[in-house]
């Protein structure tokens, strides 16, 4: 079914950095924009990034502006979010969430995955 | 920034219940507005885009409405499933923003 699929979270040590991966399937990842979006223990949703459909475009968060960068493989129908610099302030579990069609910049979150849980700790 | 402002944050109901939540954004929105929920340890799940719009496989008695500004989440009649939080979503600017959250919860 039309899914999408966390993976690479973990405990990190304050200071280092991880890289998160999500898969898509069973729809034409390269047709959509996606995103990131976090929720730290307790607490409500942060969006957090965003790459256009082509990886062309990207805009961040304040919060993490500088220190994330994501990406995408469109071959593999993968999105990665590298995070460098983590602080307790990133401890969150990580969602991708399906942004728009390629002509659709303001679109919804239609879609998540599970998400993944990132915990940063010394 | 625009800023996404909830109320109730919580809200204490009963089945059969009419149950509505207010969204207030900072700035106009137009209706790019959508509304998710969202139970422990799940991921969020659409249940309203572009304002009023319900989304796929969602039940009717769920709905939206509003533009601008203030924006609202009905539920007509509470059943047992709906016990979760709720969180409204603006897609209008950059950084795109969410609501604080509304937990509805048993009365």
């Amino acid at each position: 079914q039309v899914e999408l699929v966390e993976s690479g979270g973990g405990v990190v040590q304050p200071g280092r950095s991880l890289r998160l991966s999500c898969e898509a399937s069973t729809f034409t990842f390269n047709n959509y924009h996606m995103n990131w979006v976090r929720q730290a223990p307790g607490k409500g949703l942060e969006w957090v990034t965003f790459i256009s459909n082509d990886g062309n475009n990207k805009y961040y968060a304040a919060s993490v502006k500088g220190r994330f960068n994501v990406s995408r493989d469109n071959s593999k129908s993968m999105m990665y979010l590298r995070m460098n610099s983590l602080t307790s302030e990133d401890t969150a579990v990580y969602y991708c969430a399906r942004g728009g069609p390629r002509a659709e910049l303001n679109w919804y979150f239609d879609l998540w995955g599970r998400g993944t849980l990132v915990s940063v700790s010394s | 920034d625009i800023q996404m402002t909830q109320s109730p944050s919580v809200l204490s109901a009963s089945v059969g219940d009419r149950v509505t939540i207010t969204c207030r954004a900072s700035q106009s929105i137009s209706t790019w507005l959508a509304w998710y929920q969202q139970k422990p340890g799940s991921a969020p799940k659409l249940l309203i885009y572009k304002a009023s719009s319900l989304a796929g496989g969602v039940p009717p008695r769920f709905s939206g409405s509003g533009s601008g500004t203030e924006f609202t989440l009905t539920i007509s009649s509470l059943q047992p499933d709906d016990f979760a939080t709720f969180y409204c979503h603006q897609y209008n600017t950059y950084p795109w923003t969410f609501g604080q959250g509304t937990k509805v919860e048993v009365k």
